[in-house]
């Protein structure tokens, strides 16, 4: 079945330091991959997506390309903030699925 | 965005009572919600897809005795755990799409972390 790796955090960075969450996964066909933000307290929220291979997701300074010889989405961002300390959510939906399968969610703490 | 709600945000039970969630869309109608459920340090797995006054549909290994899901209208859907036991303690999420919407598209709760004595 489809499944998702994330790595394991918690990832700490100081203030504007350069971020990778790694992200690989496992599906047949053609998926459609996602990552999603929890901010403490909250539900979780959709933070970018990509459809097709050597698509690139981007949304607030984020940035996740789907490359699929690697079956990777690997999320990235320039410069973090202390407002970027959440947790982080790899996400795939099998092509011609709706079930969204989930990876196991990395903590980020930025400090300042 | 869209806002859901769930209520309590964390409850501590004794075994073999039932506990109710409720997962309310505060802005939206929700046409189908979505139960999950998350160990630390483990995925989000889906219990249950349910689409408003029909029944749930369950993912495979769920027991859907055990865990009552009820979606009696667009902006409400609750899930019960009845005779709840120790291994019940998890952490419980529901979130809500609208009408036509694909999956990715839903609006997620905060949760409601189950604690089971």
């Amino acid at each position: 079945g489809d499944s998702v790796t994330q790595m394991e955090g918690p990832v700490t960075l100081s203030e504007e330091a350069f971020l990778t969450i790694n992200c690989t996964y496992t599906a047949t066909g053609y998926p459609s991959l996602f990552w999603y933000v929890q901010y403490p307290g909250e539900g979780l929220q959709l933070l970018l997506k990509a459809t097709k291979a050597d698509d690139k997701g981007s949304n607030k300074g984020f940035e996740a390309t789907y490359r699929k010889e690697t079956t990777s989405f690997h999320l990235e961002k320039g410069s973090v903030q202390v407002s970027d300390s959440a947790v982080y959510f790899c996400a795939l939906r099998g092509g011609g699925y709706q079930k969204v399968t989930f990876g196991t969610g990395t903590k980020l703490q930025v400090i300042p | 965005g869209a806002v859901v709600s769930q209520h309590p945000s964390r409850v501590i039970c004794k075994s073999g009572t039932s506990v109710k969630i409720e997962c309310r869309s505060l802005d939206f109608q929700a046409t189908t919600m979505f139960w999950y459920r998350q160990f630390p340090k483990q995925s989000l797995m889906l219990m249950a897809t349910s689409n408003e006054g029909s029944k749930a549909t369950y993912e495979q290994g769920v027991e859907k005795d055990k865990f009552l899901i009820n979606h009696a209208s667009l902006t409400l859907s609750t899930l019960t755990v009845t005779s709840a036991h120790p291994e019940d303690s998890s952490f419980y999420i529901c979130s809500g799409t609208l009408q036509g919407a694909a999956q990715e598209t839903q609006y997620f709760g905060p949760g409601t972390r189950l604690l089971v004595l």
